[in-house]
């Protein structure tokens, strides 16, 4: 069954600390990995990754794939308040159609001034 | 261009009613997903669509039906409604990539309804 985990489910922590979130997943027909943020509202998209070992980088976040292992990571440096946010990871693929596109729990950051 | 809409953005039923969520998108895209987000638990796939005139059954796709009515709309509709379907429900669409070893896309999301069953 496919499968996507995350961790921590929840972190509180000081503005300036650097945070890392964690990605497992188990997938039939993997095909990417895909980070969102999650406000007050609908996901709004962070990251696709593909490949292994490949740092995507967009300002204070960053993260990387590794598909051996089957997980990634999610690094935010200098965290800001405006970064308290629900973060999902999903995964793309499956045993029937690569289409099919599932998401973990979420890992509820709050960054506190 | 509007992106993802959904309507209605609220929703109240009683237990047994029946009623149909409807999205819509604007951008030429092949794939259609509906998620239902509860607290604590993410977004869970109820249905998705990879193209017009197909479906396939997500990982909670049990008291729900849907249909592809045409490349821009996908509809998703509870016969009779449960209180365990009190949820968010978003839809979300993404453009296929161009081949096998090609980029890979995005989900957008539409704003999302909030259902409430009594």
């Amino acid at each position: 069954e496919d499968k996507v985990v995350q961790s921590p489910l929840s972190l509180v922590v000081h503005e300036g600390d650097t945070v890392t979130l964690n990605c497992s997943y188990e997938v039939t027909n993997f095909r990417s990995l895909l980070w969102y943020k999650q406000e007050k509202k609908a996901p709004t998209f962070l990251f696709m990754l593909t490949s292994s070992g490949i740092e995507k980088k967009s300002g204070r976040l960053s993260s990387i794939l590794d598909k051996k292992e089957l997980f990634s990571i999610l690094n935010i440096t200098a965290t800001q308040t405006g970064d308290s946010a629900v973060y999902l990871c999903a995964v793309e693929g499956s045993r029937t159609s690569y289409d099919k596109v599932i998401f973990g729990p979420g890992t509820s950051l709050s960054v506190i001034p | 261009n509007a992106g993802v809409t959904q309507t209605p953005k609220f929703q109240v039923l009683k237990t047994g009613q029946s009623m149909t969520l409807q999205c819509a998108q604007d951008m030429n895209h092949n794939s259609m997903y509906w998620y239902r987000q509860d607290p604590g638990m993410g977004l869970r796939l109820i249905y998705y669509s990879a193209s017009e005139g197909t479906t396939d059954k997500g990982e909670v796709p049990n008291g729900y039906n849907v249909s592809r009515l045409n490349k821009r709309e996908f509809s998703l509709r509870l016969e009779s409604a449960a209180p365990s379907q009190t949820s968010v429900y978003f839809c979300a669409s993404r453009r296929p990539g161009q081949g096998l070893f090609s980029s890979y896309n995005e989900q957008f999301f539409g704003p999302g309804t909030r259902l409430t069953v009594l």
